[in-house]
């Protein structure tokens, strides 16, 4: 049974591009969340996901950050005219249910982006 | 709001001595807690975590953590340490209950730990 997929695993773009990130939750996952990880700092929380439905964006930047989770393929994490700012680790991480933690997380191995 | 506090950004221990990574939350409720463990270039593999069940708990990789009410802390430990744990640590928080937030984690900066040989 795959863990969760996230690709690409290493991502550069230039200032003012487009990046795009994808992740494959776990089979019969249909909860996504995203975190980022900022040079020597801990995750923090972007946004949870069900399948076509935003449920909490509470931790996107305001402007430029977007996400979804189509009915079909993997959630896609959208960030648009990326500055050097954003350039740190973004980990995807899935759940059968809402993660009450009886079950927990479990993380994709992450996409590190670096805008040059 | 949550936070967690993890004291040492980086400990360094003997191959074999006591590993101790100490984490203190800040929660208004007592949480459910969890340590995460993050190889390099990797994602964060789930050490261990109380969930409100016994305050010792159990990990993998011979680890284990203590949750303390009186002193909002719950730090890791393994008796002795192994050259393979070398890695980064983090501990995090969430909201108990249903209808919460439960399903978002606050962490803390991470701990480094080195093994020396």
């Amino acid at each position: 049974n795959a863990g969760v997929m996230q690709n690409p695993r290493h991502l550069v773009r230039r200032r003012g591009q487009e990046a795009r990130l994808r992740c494959s939750p776990m089979k019969g996952h249909s909860h996504v969340y995203w975190y980022r990880q900022l040079p020597e700092e801990g995750l923090k929380f972007m946004v949870y996901l069900q399948k076509e439905n935003i449920i909490d964006e509470s931790g996107m930047p305001k402007e430029r950050f977007s996400a979804e989770f189509p009915k079909e393929g993997p959630s896609i994490l959208r960030i648009q005219q990326v500055v050097r700012g954003d350039s740190a680790a973004y980990f995807c991480a899935s759940s059968p249910e809402q993660a009450a933690f009886n079950y927990g997380y479990t993380f994709g191995s992450g996409t590190r982006l670096t805008v040059v | 709001a949550q936070s967690v506090t993890q004291l040492g950004s980086h400990v360094s221990v003997s191959e074999g001595a006591l590993v101790l990574l100490r984490c203190n939350y800040s929660s208004s409720v007592p949480p459910y807690l969890f340590w995460y463990v993050q190889y390099p270039n990797q994602g964060l593999q789930l050490l261990l975590k109380y969930t409100s069940a016994a305050t010792l708990v159990k990990g993998i990789n011979g680890f284990e953590a203590e949750f303390k009410k009186s002193e909002t802390s719950f730090h890791l430990t393994k008796p002795s340490a192994h050259m393979s744990d070398a890695a980064e640590y983090f501990c995090a928080v969430s909201d108990r209950g249903s209808g919460g937030s439960n399903y978002k984690l606050t962490f803390g900066k991470g701990t480094l730990l080195t093994v020396n040989p």
